[in-house]
């Protein structure tokens, strides 16, 4: 079946630097969407992606989508304590279906 | 709105007990999901329905049950609970577009099972 990882698990950073998370789908993704989850509370939706190549900024936040649509990347630049949580990407198949497989997740700890 | 709301919010169960668990959604949405999240593994699709009625298998569906009688509402049944089912449960819904797909989440139910 379909498949959607995640890397890394964890990440533990001083405030100030920069994070990445990477997510890669074992299938051509229709769409990726990527939602933040606090400690104790539940997932937050971010932003969605749907072309190949894209590529779309929220303030600190970068999200890609790969070419093949079958991966894709949050890059948080100057991380703030803030910023602590679990980050979660969640891609959709081709099929037409409005069925999201998620990714592990990339907890971050942010020291400050 | 109250968005996505889940009820309880906490639960613990004896195994073999039963249970349902009820979420209900106000913004008119199409779509509705039942996650269970557990640690290093992210959220597993249990069952979604695509609308008032109908439902489908996810990931993980066995020893779930669900139910669609109203649009408004998505129940999740356990009929026989497993200590394997101990887990953070958390519905979502997602609004019947063709571009913008965000998925509200409700806060989640806490469920132990002994």
């Amino acid at each position: 079946g379909q498949q959607v990882m995640q890397i890394p698990q964890y990440q533990h950073v001083q405030e100030g630097e920069d994070f990445t998370t990477y997510c890669n789908s074992s299938t051509t993704l229709s769409n990726i969407q990527w939602y933040k989850q606090r400690p104790g509370g539940h997932p937050v939706f971010l932003i969605q992606l749907v072309k190949s190549g894209e590529v779309k900024k929220q303030k600190r936040l970068t999200f890609q989508f790969g070419e093949a649509k079958k991966n894709s990347s949050l890059h948080i630049t100057a991380t703030q304590t803030t910023d602590v949580g679990t980050y979660f990407c969640a891609g959709r198949r081709i099929s037409g279906t409005y069925k999201y497989i998620f990714g592990t997740g990339t907890r971050l700890k942010v020291l400050a | 709105n109250a968005g996505v709301t889940q009820t309880p919010k906490f639960r613990v169960l004896k195994t073999g007990q039963s249970m349902t668990l009820l979420c209900a959604q106000d913004m008119n949405h199409e779509y509705m999901y039942w996650y269970r999240q557990d640690p290093g593994m992210g959220l597993r699709l249990i069952h979604y329905s695509v609308g008032e009625g109908t439902t489908a298998k996810g990931e993980v569906p066995d020893g779930y049950n669900v139910s669609r009688l109203k649009k408004q509402n998505f129940l999740l049944g356990l009929e026989s609970a497993a200590p394997s089912q101990t887990s953070v449960y958390f519905c979502a819904s997602l609004p019947h577009t063709s571009s913008y797909n965000e998925q509200f989440f409700g806060p989640g139910t806490r469920l132990t099972v002994l």
